[in-house]
This record gives C-alpha cells, sequence and structure tokens, in this order.
C-alpha cells in the first residue's frame, strides 16, 4: 500500500513569500506530526493531530505557522512570510494512534527560503 | 517539560559493538523509540520499549530504565549500512519528541 507522501518535494520561495506544505498520510491513521529538521540536527516537533481531537500546537515555532488537517486526513502546514531560518526539511508522519504505534514517515519537503 | 540527550556523534569499527546512550527527563512519559535515519532520508523505525528491560530484534538491541530516565540502543556485527543516525524519541501523553540524534560512523 502506499506510504506517507509529501508534496512539494523541493520548494525554494523568496522571504516574505508564504508557502503552503501538504502530507497525506496512510490511510487509517488517525494520527498525524508534523516535524522540521535543519541540515545535520534532530526533529523539532512542531503540531500533532490525533483524530477530531484539537491539535497540539506547542511546538510552532512562531503565529507565522499554522496547520490544519481536513477530514482526518490531509494535512497543510502554511508558513506566512517566509523567513532564511525557516529554510530546514519538513517532515510529515503518521500512525495508528494509539501511543507507542510506531510512526511512518513521508520524504519530507525541503524548503529553501532566499 | 522534557530534555532527551544523546552524543552528538560516535565511530565503531565494521564488525564491532556500539552502545548509543539516551538520557531523558519528561514527565508523561509512555515510553522510548529509536529510530534509525539515513543521510538524506526520512527516519525508519527501529524499536518501541515500555517496559524496562532489554528487547532484542536481530543485531539490533534496546534498553529500557523508566526509573532513571536512561535507554541504550546497542548494535551488535556492525555493517557498513548502519552508518548513519540514531534517534531516541520519547512519547509523552500521545506527543513523540526526538533528541538531537547520534551521529554513526563506521570505519573499515
Amino acid at each position: 500500500g502506499a506510504g506517507v507522501s509529501q508534496s512539494p518535494s523541493n520548494k525554494v520561495t523568496e522571504k516574505g513569500k508564504d508557502v503552503e506544505l501538504r502530507c497525506d498520510p496512510i490511510s487509517g491513521h488517525t494520527a498525524l506530526y508534523w516535524y522540521r529538521q535543519s541540515l545535520g540536527q534532530g526533529l523539532e516537533f512542531l503540531i500533532y493531530f490525533q483524530g477530531n481531537s484539537a491539535p497540539d500546537k506547542s511546538g510552532l515555532p512562531s503565529d507565522r505557522f499554522s496547520a490544519e488537517r481536513t477530514g482526518g486526513s490531509v494535512s497543510t502546514l502554511t508558513i506566512q512570510r517566509t523567513q532564511q531560518e525557516d529554510s530546514a526539511v519538513y517532515l510529515c508522519a503518521s500512525s495508528l494512534g494509539t501511543s507507542g504505534d510506531e510512526q511512518y514517515f513521508g520524504p519530507g519537503t525541503r524548503l529553501t527560503v532566499t | 517539560g522534557q530534555n532527551i540527550d544523546q552524543p552528538t556523534e560516535m565511530t565503531a569499527t565494521e564488525g564491532a559493538i556500539v552502545q548509543i546512550n539516551c538520557t531523558y527527563q519528561t514527565s508523561g512519559f509512555n515510553g522510548l523509540f529509536w529510530y534509525q535515519q539515513h543521510a538524506g532520508e526520512a527516519p525508519t523505525f527501529l524499536s518501541y520499549n515500555v517496559l524496562d528491560g532489554l528487547e532484542e530484534k536481530g543485531r539490533f538491541s534496546s534498553f529500557l530504565s523508566r526509573s532513571k530516565g536512561y535507554s541504550y540502543l546497542l548494535l551488535k556485527e556492525l555493517q557498513m549500512k548502519d552508518s548513519a543516525s540514531y534517534l531516541c524519541a520519547v512519547c509523552r501523553d500521545d506527543k513523540i519528541i526526538f533528541g538531537k540524534g547520534t551521529r554513526l560512523h563506521i570505519l573499515p
């Protein structure tokens, strides 16, 4: 079956522009996570969706970042007024949803802000 | 809050054994994951420990001590393909928080 997919795979944008990153989780997975990974660094938690519950937004670095998940499936991460420090790989992961379930990661979106 | 600490880099020799440690401080602890990440690729699942003790899975084993806030990943019979980053991640209230990862270099 299909794994987690993300689009675009690469995005180059000018400072100040808005970008949208998309994640399609594995069908039936109720949990969805967004992470950010800068070059050579670990994964920085951004936001977590679980079913119909209110998302855990505690990792979003500023109010320029937002995310939504429509119909409990596809998720979009939006970064407004991008800054150079937003350049990173944005990874999405999904899991069946109960505590301890293995996360399946998408290939990531490499964002470069010039 | 949570602090997850693991060494930044380690080097080992092909065929040898290496132990990668991870210490954590977190409330609401549910369990601990280990993931492997090759350069330029997404992380892949290795193990998940909930109870104290050692869990073995082929050449890889993972240990957890909840009372000490400590885990390690043990890699045996190292192969060149094991050169990667190894990420320790804590499951807290269903949210999974990653450490910065340990880059493991394997020498021939």
